[in-house]
């Protein structure tokens, strides 16, 4: 069974840009999670979805969004780029019946 | 905001040895407690999870303990090796639901042979 996939894998933009991010989860898991990591925060939740319904939300920005579609993909949105949205975007994905996510390998964002 | 301590963000044990983390969470209402691993990049990876309602779970050389009355949760690896050489984080989850965590700052393990 193929695992989480994110594309794309690395990204660079300038400030005031907006960018997209995509996640496939592992087939038949329809919960997928985001997270942003980077050296100084660690690992921050961003949202949760649930058959395409945002279920939880971390403490981010209105700048920060996502959504989620029939398929269980899902994609982020950060608009209006700053130096500090440079980080690691993790995906997770996780069955309905159990508490493990599984996580993707992310996408590397550098915001210049 | 709730958040989860960990400790020590650098560790450094010789093969064999054994390696202890720990975490302290803020949360009374978590109830799910997973342990990463992370390899330079990668995403990371489940290596044990307790739940509030377990004291000790061990899996082979991973054992994770839980006290939710001190609200504190350590790893403990035993016989380390090389390849345990990663950086691990702890997570509690926020709220009871289980599908979000808060994350630990993450320990950085050095295994050398």
């Amino acid at each position: 069974k193929a695992g989480v996939t994110q594309t794309p894998r690395y990204l660079i933009k300038t400030r005031g840009q907006q960018v997209t991010l995509s996640c496939s989860p592992i087939s038949g898991h329809r919960s997928v999670s985001w997270y942003q990591q980077t050296p100084g925060q660690g690992l921050q939740f961003l949202f949760e979805y649930f058959s395409e319904t945002q279920r939880n939300k971390g403490n981010f920005p209105g700048r920060f969004s996502g959504r989620q579609f029939s398929n269980s993909r899902s994609e982020m949105n950060v608009s209006t780029l700053e130096l500090g949205d440079s980080a690691l975007y993790l995906c997770a994905s996780r069955p309905t019946t159990q508490d493990e996510q599984f996580f993707g390998p992310g996408t590397r964002l550098t915001v210049l | 905001g709730e958040n989860v301590e960990q400790h020590p963000s650098t560790l450094s044990v010789q093969e064999g040895d054994s390696a202890v983390i720990k975490c302290t969470y803020s949360d009374s209402a978590s109830n799910y407690f997973p342990w990463y691993k992370q390899e330079l990049g990668k995403g990371p990876q489940l290596i044990i999870d307790i739940r509030s309602n377990v004291g000790e779970k061990k899996d082979q050389r991973i054992a994770v303990t839980l006290n939710k009355t001190a609200k504190h949760f350590s790893l403990h690896i035993t016989e380390t090796q090389p390849e345990d050489s990663a950086v691990y984080f702890c997570a509690a989850s926020i709220g009871d639901s289980g599908y979000a965590l808060n994350f630990g700052k993450g320990t950085s393990l050095l295994v050398t042979p």
